[in-house]
């Protein structure tokens, strides 16, 4: 069974502090990794990709693979009111390639 | 420009009846997938297609139908409605075996 785990919320922080969500993954063999944003009563959409070890920057988003460690991270740089939204970590993985979506770790920045 | 589009927005009916979720995407893509948020906002996929052909299908009751006319549609029937099936419904699109997927604006099913 393929799981996706987010470090449970929800998380607070500070307008101009970093957030830090996280994210593991049972599935040895997945082969890419999302993270999706969500606002209250919209659909989700995609933020950050990544593909392979190391780190992925994309403006105030950085993006963290640890294959080994199985493990995935996002950082928010000086986070802004608007980041306040639930976080989804999605794994792609298996022969139909099918996506698998963490539980979200809902996420408010406090002016 | 919607790139893809659900309908209707909003479903409340009762338990026993019968009805559907229409989804279009304009984006070109072969794949079309159907998810299902429930309360606790856990996203789980049901169904996705590929150019009309089922791809996945997920453990969920035979009373949900998939329905694919062509590879810019999929439709979602549910016949027999039960109190469990109230959640949130989401159509999504993307290029064949890619995470990069693009959700519709969802349906909220409310079944009394």
């Amino acid at each position: 069974q393929k799981e996706v785990e987010q470090n449970s919320g929800p998380l607070s922080v500070p307008e101009g502090a970093i957030a830090s969500l996280n994210c593991t993954y049972s599935d040895r063999g997945s082969q890419s990794f999302f993270w999706y944003r969500q606002y209250s009563g919209k659909s989700p959409e995609l933020i950050m990709s990544i593909y392979s070890n190391g780190d992925k920057e994309d403006g105030r988003f950085t993006a963290q693979l640890n294959k080994a460690s199985q493990y995935v991270s996002l950082l928010i740089r000086d986070s802004q009111p608007s980041d306040s939204a639930t976080y989804l970590c999605a794994v792609l993985s298996g022969s139909a390639r099918q996506l698998t979506f963490g539980s979200g770790t809902q996420l408010t920045v406090l002016p | 420009d919607t790139a893809v589009s659900q309908t209707p927005k909003y479903l409340v009916t009762q338990m026993g009846n019968d009805k559907s979720i229409k989804c279009e995407q304009n984006l070109g893509h072969d794949t079309m997938y159907w998810y299902k948020q429930d309360s606790k906002k856990f996203l789980k996929i049901m169904f996705s297609y590929n150019n009309k052909e089922l791809i996945i299908n997920e453990t969920v009751p035979n009373r949900f139908s998939p329905k694919s006319p062509d590879k810019a549609h999929l439709n979602l029937h549910i016949n027999s409605l039960e109190l469990g099936d109230s959640a949130v419904y989401f159509c999504a699109s993307s290029h064949p075996g890619m995470g990069e997927q693009y959700f519709g604006p969802g349906t909220r099913l409310t079944v009394t």
